[in-house]
Formats: structure tokens, sequence, C-alpha cells
């Protein structure tokens, strides 16, 4: 069965530092999301992208972060300079192309810990 | 921002029980609302889809409704089992942004 992967599974770096998170959502989906948790919190949505461009994004996506897709599979999470509070899990999803009410298909996430 | 409730935090049952927990949302602007199960160190599986006020879905155990008037959702699981232990997530999706938001989730164990 088709599935979204994520890498790494947990990254561990010191602040200021930069981040790519790395996703390959599955394969004939043409939605994909980045969420996090922080420990405790709700799933916080950060950014849609759809069509090679960011179609939404929230509050919590700021000029430290860009996503990209280079290559027609890869979805990239790059956070600039990571900042304490960025430790969370990130998870990648993606979504089918054909309804906007279609579930989304989450990776396993990517455990980022910032010292 | 959307306010996305869901009660209670946290449950205990014993296997065998049945139990339901609630998941709050807008009222207005609906457009669909989602149940994910997510089992520790696994990434969030869809359970229901549900786009129509009074829509009532099954998947063997469990059952959703939805009740888009008032904003709510249920989630019921009949005769517990231990391995439907997990964090059950509902997702609101409105009208326009078509971005799931999240409620916070609520954790269940069934003990053995």
């Amino acid at each position: 069965e088709p599935e979204v992967t994520q890498t790494p599974s947990h990254q561990v770096t010191q602040m200021g530092q930069e981040v790519i998170l790395r996703c390959v959502p599955i394969s004939n989906h043409l939605y994909f999301y980045w969420y996090r948790q922080i420990l405790g919190q709700k799933v916080e949505f950060l950014v849609s992208f759809y069509n090679n461009e960011i179609s939404e994004k929230s509050e919590i996506f700021d000029d430290q972060f860009s996503v990209e897709r280079p290559d027609g599979s890869n979805f990239t999470l790059k956070i600039r300079s990571t900042k304490l509070e960025d430790s969370a899990m990130y998870f990648c999803a993606s979504s089918v192309p054909w309804g906007d009410t279609g579930e989304l298909f989450f990776g396993e996430g990517s455990r980022l810990t910032v010292l | 921002i959307l306010n996305v409730e869901q009660s209670p935090q946290s449950l205990h049952v014993q296997e065998g029980d049945s139990t339901n927990f609630t998941c709050s949302f807008p009222s207005s602007n609906f457009y669909a609302l989602h149940w994910y199960r997510w089992e520790t160190a696994k990434s969030p599986e869809a359970l229901f889809v549900m786009t129509l006020n009074g829509d009532e879905k099954k998947k063997g155990r469990i059952s959703a409704t939805l009740n888009t008037k008032e904003g709510y959702s249920y989630l019921y699981i009949k005769g517990s089992q231990p391995e439907d232990s997990a964090t059950y997530l509902c997702a609101f999706i409105a009208g326009g942004s078509y971005i799931p938001t999240f409620g916070r989730g609520t954790s269940l164990i069934v003990h053995p």
C-alpha cells in the first residue's frame, strides 16, 4: 500500500542551525501539507502546497520556514535558523487530487530537537 | 483561528466497555469533518470523512455521527479492545480554506 515517507525520523540540532526535513508523498497525490505537534499540544497546520506553490500558510510559517518540491517526488521543509521552540514532531501529509474532502495520508513524522 | 475542541482529553476504559467522545467545531461555513486514529509510534490514519449533516458512518465497532447545525461529532467505540488504544483526532475543514484544523485529540487507553 502506498505510503508517505519522512526522513529523518529524529534530528537533534543546535539553535541557529538550518534543518531540512524530507518527505516523499504518495505518487498520485497533488496536495501536500506540513503539520507539527509540540509535545502535549495540538497538531498545528504550517503550510499547504499545490501546483508547485504554497496555497496556504499559518502564522507559524514565518520567514524562517520554506518548502520546496525540488524534483517532483520529494517535498521538503527547511527551517533556516532553528529556535528552541521549533522542537516538535513534524508531520508531512498528502491528499488525493479529486476531492477537497479527501482525508490526509500522513508520514510517521520527524522529531526535531533543538538544543 | 478556528476553534476545534475534543473531549475528554483522555479516557481509561476496561476491555469490553463501550465509549464515546466528542469533537466540537464552528457551526458556520462547514465543509467536512475527518476523524483520525493515531497509534503510538505510527502516523495518524483516517477513520472517517464526514460531509453531510446527519451523516452516520461505521467501520467495524467504530461509528461516528455528525451534526453540522450545532457543530459537533461523536465517535463511538462498541466493546473496546486493547488494540483500540490510541489518540483519536478530529479535523474540521471550513469552506473556502479546505485546510484541516485539528483538535487536541482524545487519548483512549483500553485495559485488558
